[in-house]
């Protein structure tokens, strides 16, 4: 299985402050595709997960600018530029570029 | 607006089996994987396994043993059985959707269903 894991666990920001997550993966997302399979998901509180990012760092439709990610083959990063009160949450990232799927253990986002 | 909805028994004791149905409700059956997930209270993500509307299945080695997972495409439905449970098997048992554009991912979640696993 691939292990995906996400530093830090926990994260407290003050609001208008930027935030970012890490990702690393014990092998390379990078599909025979040319493309690399990293997602990233918010759960809010209560609530299933959403999806934020596709493919290390495309933005799924709704998602504020201010979600970025970044990164390639075991390294990736999920920025928030300007964390705002509903960013609140646990982010996870993913992979698919093998099974099974495997998720990261969460990064639980707070607001200072 | 495509919706699941699930439901299943939410308190089992150890050794029994563990039942979950989730309906496709307004939406296409075929052309997609329909996944189980489950969330342990308070902890992260375990993808369970998937079936498609063909009835071709994928399972997670870490609990292949002691799953299965049905379809039943006149009703739109798709099933989740995990034998044996036991309190590690305590959680929130999410069906998923997998498919979408611009790129296959988990796009449509049912709202969980608590599973607790006690004697």
């Amino acid at each position: 299985d691939i292990v995906m894991t996400q530093t830090p666990l926990s994260l407290s920001v003050t609001p208008g402050q930027p935030a970012s997550i890490s990702c690393k993966s014990s092998q390379s997302l990078l599909q025979s595709d040319g493309e690399t399979y990293l997602f990233w998901y918010l759960q809010k509180p209560g609530q299933p997960p959403q999806p934020l990012i596709y493919k290390v760092s495309k933005q799924f439709s709704g998602v504020p600018d201010r979600f970025s990610g970044s990164g390639s083959g075991t390294d990736f990063t999920l920025k928030i530029s300007r964390v705002e009160a509903e960013d609140v949450g646990v982010y996870y990232c993913m992979q698919s570029v093998q099974l099974p799927y495997t998720f990261g253990q969460g990064t639980k986002l707070e607001i200072k | 607006q495509v919706q699941l909805q699930q439901w299943g028994a939410g308190l089992l004791k150890p050794s029994e089996t563990l039942s979950l149905t989730c309906a496709v409700y307004s939406g296409s059956f075929s052309g997609y994987y329909w996944s189980w997930i489950r969330q342990p209270p308070g902890k992260g993500l375990e993808w369970i396994g998937e079936i498609n509307h063909s009835g071709s299945t994928n399972y997670n080695p870490s609990l292949k043993s002691r799953v299965t997972i049905s379809i039943d495409t006149s009703k739109n439905q798709f099933s989740l059985k995990l034998s044996s449970v036991s309190a590690a098997d305590t959680a929130v048992y999410y069906c998923v959707r997998y498919g979408g554009l611009p790129v296959w991912y988990f796009d449509l979640w049912g709202r969980g269903t608590l599973v607790t696993v006690s004697s």
